[in-house]
């Protein structure tokens, strides 16, 4: 049971709009920042997100994370074929003055 | 160009020691980073195992209590984990990856660099 909830599976079609939710408390999201990690079967994950809303140099603009209360979401745009993926959040848990992931979405693209 | 590889057993048997190396290339092990490790098991999500900074300073998860040791060798650009009284449930691709981390009133942390990971089986 992971400290952040995340749905198992999202889909969309090419160039529609999707967001992934990640829920947590006030030990958690509540307080501290949010990364998103990107992953393909039997890889490492991917950066895609860092400080809620930051992205790396080489991830599209279409991809942004945003940040509320205890929530956090992660929005791709204008959906692609290879964005069919498992998506992860993350954040830094006060409570066990550690890092949590969130149990993982999948996202397949129709 | 941040390069992170992971050596260690494939196989363990139970109630062994898992005991990974992470040789990493192209960033400094010595200061500006933690260097942590995270694993996955079969069909399961991230966990995030712990942490070292280069001065050996130390976060564990606590879900894995005693077991879990790591430990830095600067001159050797290098960082390790070991796992003791390891059981099936250990089972899992385990990853190295360097550490942003900004500790205060907002905590904040992302991995940017990471291994290719290394598949450790326990069994007998």
């Amino acid at each position: 049971q992971s400290v952040l909830t995340q749905p198992p599976s999202a889909s969309g079609t090419p160039g529609q709009r999707v967001t992934i939710s990640c829920s947590g408390n006030n030990s958690n999201i509540g307080r501290n920042t949010v990364n998103w990690y990107q992953q393909f079967p039997g890889t490492a994950p991917k950066l895609v997100i860092y400080s809620n809303n930051q992205r790396p140099s080489g991830v599209p603009a279409r991809i942004s994370g945003s940040k509320s209360g205890t929530a956090a979401s992660l929005a791709i745009s204008a959906l692609q074929s290879d964005d069919d993926a498992d998506y992860y959040c993350a954040t830094w848990d006060n409570h066990i003055n550690g890092r949590v992931f969130g149990g993982g979405t999948t996202l397949t693209v129709l | 160009q941040v390069q992170l590889r992971e050596s260690g057993p494939g196989l363990v048997t139970p109630s062994g020691t898992l005991s990974l190396t992470c040789a990493v290339s192209g960033s400094p092990v010595s200061r500006g980073y933690y260097w942590a490790w995270i694993r996955q098991g079969p069909k399961k999500g991230l966990e995030w195992l712990g942490s070292i900074y280069g001065s050996g300073s130390t976060h564990y998860n606590p879900s894995l209590k005693n077991r879990i040791f790591m430990s830095v060798d600067v001159s050797k650009s290098q960082f390790s984990l070991n796992l003791t009284s390891v059981t099936a449930a250990d089972t899992a691709l385990y990853f190295c990856a360097r550490e942003h981390v900004v500790l205060g009133p907002t905590s904040t942390f992302h991995l940017d660099f990471w291994g290719q990971g290394a598949l450790v089986t326990v069994s007998s």
